[in-house]
């Protein structure tokens, strides 16, 4: 069992929908990341929130909306996706953002239609 | 971008053997470490290893660390078909900044 949790595991959507990808973890840690893996390939990072505030996006673009809405919580909202963004979403969280060890979440296993 | 380049990038073994792989970097780092991915799950973290350690044990893992060469390895001793995954290295520069994953190295353990 993983100690980040995320839902849904898997979610199909068409390119018109909106969504919503959900992570929790309750080990205290200020700093919460979303990661896009490709199969074969090692996560990408999106973002990062830093005691709730984003710190880094890497240039996503903007039909994917990151959200801390408290320090235990991050979400992804999804609109109007393409095709290309089927992919493994992971969640991750340590302690800070000081390069500590990453606790990562099981994925949200994304298909679009 | 990618900061690590892992070899070889696949592994198949037999339950028993040792597995070793290894990861190249470019720029100075903090700190390395290594984690596991089996098959659709998440990434699991094994092993951190600072910029001045120069090796570290966990249980049947031990991890190398040669600035000099910027390279670091992963041994994992008397594998089992449970250590079947993809094993990833990733650095953190040490000018801070984003923790960066290398390609990874698929290892397969057969009964």
């Amino acid at each position: 069992d993983t100690e980040v949790t995320q839902t849904p595991k898997h979610l199909v959507m068409g390119m018109t929908n909106k969504k919503s990808l959900k992570c929790e973890q309750h080990m205290g840690h200020r700093a919460m990341y979303w990661y896009k893996q490709k199969a074969k390939k090692p996560p990408e990072l999106m973002f990062v929130y830093s005691y709730e505030k984003l710190s880094i996006n890497e240039s996503v673009p903007s039909r994917f909306s990151p959200e801390c809405p408290n320090s235990s919580l991050l979400n992804l909202h999804l609109h109007a996706l393409q095709p290309e963004d089927s992919a493994l979403y992971l969640c991750a969280s340590s302690q800070e953002d000081r390069g500590q060890p990453q606790h990562f979440g099981d994925g949200t296993r994304l298909s679009i239609l | 971008s990618q900061q690590g380049e892992e070899d070889p990038q696949a592994l198949s073994i037999q339950e028993g053997e040792n597995a070793t792989m290894n990861c190249s970097y470019k720029t100075s780092i903090n700190n390395l470490q290594w984690y596991r991915q089996n098959s659709g799950r998440g990434l699991v973290h094994l092993i951190l290893i600072r910029s001045n350690e120069r090796e570290k044990h966990s249980g049947r893992l031990r991890v190398t660390l040669d600035t000099s060469k910027k390279s670091s390895s992963l041994l994992i001793t008397a594998s089992r078909a449970a250590d079947t995954a993809s094993y990833f290295c990733a650095t953190l520069p040490d000018s801070w900044g984003k923790l960066q994953f290398g390609a990874g190295t698929q290892v397969v353990v057969t009964p």
